[in-house]
């Protein structure tokens, strides 16, 4: 099977830069993708590695390191509207994904 | 476009009934599927499906049914509703092979008593 670990809580203040570790055990997968939650509502969409390295979007990037199991998420010039739950997640097919518990981050002023 | 709808918003369920979730996406997305999160916990895949009439399962498929007779809905059925079966349920989206975005709907809450 799939499993991914994730630190449970981060926490930092505005303006700052934060990365969001992710490392997985796995027999196979297309790439890693990262989702944002806030409380009560849905996931969505942010980042997707399919190859080693890093890739960016506005203040995000993620990366990923096959090599390692590894991968993160940086958050850059961090906003309060950045408190939210964040999931890493493997996609193991055309419409599958396993992901991990989530970490949840905490932007204080 | 009104992207992925779900109804109901929350339900209420005895142990035993039986409902059915509805999902529908005006994408004209191939790919579908359903997840339930629990407190405090990342999602997990129920069902999924590649296409109308294809469908398969994930990694908690037990209690639930769904079919997929048209692109855009895709309903999922609880058979005998059970107290562990009290969850978030999302319905997701994706469209063609190339793009990795999965678009999600905005949940469904379910209270077993």
């Amino acid at each position: 099977g799939q499993s991914l670990e994730q630190p449970s809580e981060v926490t930092a203040v505005e303006g700052a830069i934060v990365q969001i570790n992710c490392t997985y055990q796995t027999s196979g997968f297309y790439g890693l993708s990262w989702y944002q939650q806030h409380d009560g509502g849905a996931p969505t969409f942010l980042s997707y590695n399919a190859l080693d390295g890093l890739e960016e979007t506005g203040r995000f990037s993620s990366f990923l390191s096959r090599s390692d199991s590894y991968g993160y998420l940086l958050l850059q010039e961090l906003q309060m509207k950045d408190s939210a739950s964040y999931f890493c997640a493997l996609n193991t097919g055309f419409q599958k994904l396993v992901f991990g518990t989530g970490t949840r981050l905490l932007v204080s002023p | 476009n009104a992207g992925v709808t779900q109804t109901p918003k929350f339900q209420v369920l005895k142990t035993g009934q039986s409902m059915t979730l509805q999902c529908a996406q005006d994408m004209n997305h191939e790919y579908m599927s359903w997840y339930r999160q629990d407190p405090g916990m990342g999602l997990r895949l129920i069902h999924y499906s590649v296409g109308a009439g294809i469908t398969d399962q994930g990694e908690v498929p037990n209690g639930y049914n769904v079919s997929r007779s048209t692109t855009e809905d895709f309903p999922l059925r609880l058979l005998s509703a059970a107290p562990s079966q009290t969850s978030v349920y999302f319905c997701a989206s994706r469209g063609d092979r190339g793009a990795e975005t999965q678009y999600f709907g905005p949940g469904t809450r379910l209270l077993v008593l």
